[in-house]
């Protein structure tokens, strides 16, 4: 069965420090990774996406992710915190067809000044 | 302007209501999607739709229904409201339904029932 499991409910960083935000998928089939981020009372924002090109992605506002086949892995990178990167963030796995679209649970980032 | 539009933004209703939520895309996309977010802020697929065919989550109740009158709007039918229907429920878009395209999401409508 796919799925996807973020490793970390919540994560906490200060301000001007990395960001790792970690996901694991499981699938049958080569997938469609995306990493998108939730703002309090917002709707979802792509923030970057693999799609069996290049293994390391870069998104938006300075985020990165690398696909690693071999760990099954698509963790979420920042070389520097900013505030307003509080928010939530859920990595999705999207199989055939499209329709098999599968969340994470979600990592809620804090951001400390 | 707006890409992907939902309202009403906060909807509060008591059970046993019928109620509507509408979307509507200006992407020019293909497919639309219903997704809703439970209190956990776990998202869950309902529908994908296109002009030619409706996906529906077989875990969705068929209290549930989307109504598309063309092609940039998918509007969401619920009948007979129930207390655990209360979420966030996101409509979103994609340029074609395959799973390489990213998906465009709406503000989101809170649906509150009591």
């Amino acid at each position: 069965a796919q799925s996807v499991t973020q490793l970390d409910s919540h994560v906490s960083v200060s301000e001007g420090t990395p960001v790792l935000l970690r996901c694991n998928y499981s699938s049958s089939y080569s997938p469609s990774l995306f990493w998108y981020v939730q703002h309090p009372n917002k709707g979802l924002q792509l923030l970057l996406k693999y799609t069996s090109a290049a293994t390391l992605v870069k998104g938006i506002n300075g985020f990165e992710a690398e696909f690693k086949k071999s760990e099954t892995s698509f963790h979420l990178t920042k070389p520097s915190a900013h505030m307003s990167d509080a928010a939530e963030y859920f990595c999705v796995v999207r199989l055939k067809g499209g329709f098999k679209t599968i969340f994470g649970a979600g990592t809620r980032l804090f951001v400390k000044a | 302007d707006t890409a992907v539009s939902q309202t009403p933004k906060y909807l509060v209703t008591q059970m046993g209501n019928d109620k509507s939520i509408k979307c509507e895309q200006n992407l020019g996309h293909d497919t639309m999607y219903w997704y809703k977010q439970d209190s956990k802020k776990f998202l869950k697929i309902m529908f994908s739709y296109n002009n030619k065919e409706l996906i529906i989550n077989e875990t969705v109740p068929n209290r549930f229904s989307p109504k598309s009158p063309d092609k940039a709007h998918l509007n969401l039918h619920i009948n007979s409201l129930e207390l655990g229907d209360s979420a966030v429920y996101f409509c979103a878009s994609s340029p074609l339904q395959g799973a390489a395209y990213e998906q465009y999401f709406g503000p989101g409508t809170r649906l509150t029932v009591t």
